[in-house]
């Protein structure tokens, strides 16, 4: 099963805050792990990829994966009104391409200024 | 600029017409992919293409057919057989099929009436 959670929300914040998103997965053969943001009307945009777990940091962003636990996370420091977007988390076993690629069906997330 | 360019960006078609979605890319990219995205649903997987002249079919590609002769090149055809046509289309493409994240275009939104 290549099932993907990801809670839709939204979930809006003030500005300033630190954003957590969230996703869990079934599948124990995932090991690559991407989190893409959407504007709106917009395509995907690539903001993290990691492999296996552990913590990756980039700017304001890091994403963390727990695979004893099958979750995944992007924190979002020092949260800005140009964050809001739709964040899909995605992941594969085989790390690129789209066979065996799932993705989450997206986060809503307002940043209030 | 190296990117993915989706044209048109709105495209608007009667029921029963063909209609041919555009999708090019200059990152001298491998692998080429095609998604639907519909509300609530997140993003299907339609076809995509390892190399030049070969292509597999995603989990949806009753309704649709493509072509690859041009390794820049991916463009998508919504047939008439296409039962609700009407979505955002979204291009993908990736350094090659294992190894490497997808990187997406802005978008067609179809609408067929």
């Amino acid at each position: 099963q290549k099932e993907v959670e990801q809670d839709p929300g939204p979930l809006s914040v003030p500005e300033g805050a630190i954003v957590s998103l969230n996703c869990t997965y079934s599948n124990s053969a995932f090991q690559y792990f991407m989190w893409y943001r959407q504007y709106s009307r917009k395509g995907p945009e690539l903001l993290m990829y990691t492999y296996s777990s552990g913590n990756k940091e980039d700017g304001r962003f890091t994403a963390q994966v727990d695979k004893s636990s099958k979750y995944i996370s992007l924190f979002i420091r020092d949260s800005q009104p140009s964050d809001s977007a739709t964040y899909l988390c995605a992941m594969s076993d085989s790390g690129g391409g789209a066979d065996g690629l799932t993705f989450g069906k997206g986060t809503h997330l307002i940043i209030q200024p | 600029d190296g990117g993915i360019t989706q044209s048109p960006k709105y495209l608007f078609r009667k029921e029963g017409q063909n209609v041919t979605l555009s999708c090019e890319q200059n990152l001298n990219h491998d692998a080429m992919y095609w998604y639907r995205q519909d509300p609530g649903q997140g993003l299907r997987l339609i076809y995509y293409s390892q190399i030049v002249n070969d292509f597999q079919k995603g989990d949806i590609a009753e309704g649709y057919s493509v072509s690859r002769e041009k390794k820049e090149s991916f463009p998508l055809t919504v047939t008439s057989a296409q039962k609700n046509p009407t979505a955002f289309y979204l291009c993908a493409s990736s350094l090659s099929q294992t190894d490497s994240p997808l990187h997406f275009g802005n978008g067609t939104r179809l609408t067929v009436t």
